[in-house]
């Protein structure tokens, strides 16, 4: 049962061109959203957040939007750079749970192209 | 570096045998939690524990691994009669329990294992 699904495997965009990585989840008791970074033989590195309150937030080049009707979340990178290229995962708690354990998402490999 | 630290980095170790991963987390972090993350997934959560209390256990942590926190500080997590399929990256994370900063898991560089 994949509460978390990142549909697209990779994504590879041109430098300087948005990049845009899709994740879709199905508990509807989340309310809290991350994106991670990860790059090979290193842990996830804390990118963004937003709270099932909010629809939108933005931070420098990375903004995330989040639709709790569809139960999507978006994270777009404006401009895209050679140095974003890494696996960038999402992840979603159940605040009511108190733990605050994150579900993953499979992941999306991320090729921006000089 | 003040960040969650994890050691040894590397682990190679035959069937059978037993390896212990230690984890350091962020200083004044009560909450701590270990995932495991295999080639094309995401990671997995394994354990929580809030102070030393170990909190929840994943149906994932089977009983040949165990993890402890006995001060409250660091942790480890130990594989005992290790199999090829306990081959993964062991990520250790810690979280605040305070106010807004309390919603952001930070993770260590992980602790790889392999199984031969």
């Amino acid at each position: 049962d994949q509460q978390v699904k990142q549909n697209s495997p990779s994504l590879s965009v041109q430098e300087g061109r948005i990049s845009i990585l899709n994740c879709d989840y199905t508990n509807s008791m989340f309310d809290y959203f991350l994106w991670y970074k990860k790059y090979p033989a290193e842990g996830p590195t804390f990118l963004i957040s937003i709270s099932s309150i909010k629809d939108k937030n933005e931070d420098g080049r990375f903004t995330v939007f989040l639709n709790k009707s569809a139960k999507h979340l978006s994270l777009h990178i404006v401009p895209s750079q050679p140095g974003d290229s890494a696996v960038y995962f999402c992840a979603a708690s159940e605040g009511s749970s108190n733990t605050g354990k994150l579900i993953f998402g499979q992941g999306t490999t991320l090729q921006v192209k000089p | 570096d003040t960040g969650v630290s994890q050691n040894p980095r590397h682990k190679i170790t035959k069937r059978g045998q037993n390896v212990t991963f230690r984890c350091d987390p962020i200083s004044e972090h009560n909450r701590l939690y270990w995932y495991r993350q295999t080639l094309g997934q995401g990671p997995e959560f394994l354990t929580y524990f809030q102070n030393e209390a170990q909190l929840e256990k994943s149906r994932l942590l089977s009983d040949r691994f165990s993890a402890e926190r006995p001060k409250g500080s660091f942790s480890t997590l130990e594989i005992q009669r290790t199999e090829q399929g306990d081959s993964a990256m062991y990520l250790c994370a810690s979280r605040s329990n305070r106010g807004k900063a309390g919603n952001t898991i930070y993770f260590g560089e992980g602790s790889w294992l392999t199984v031969v």
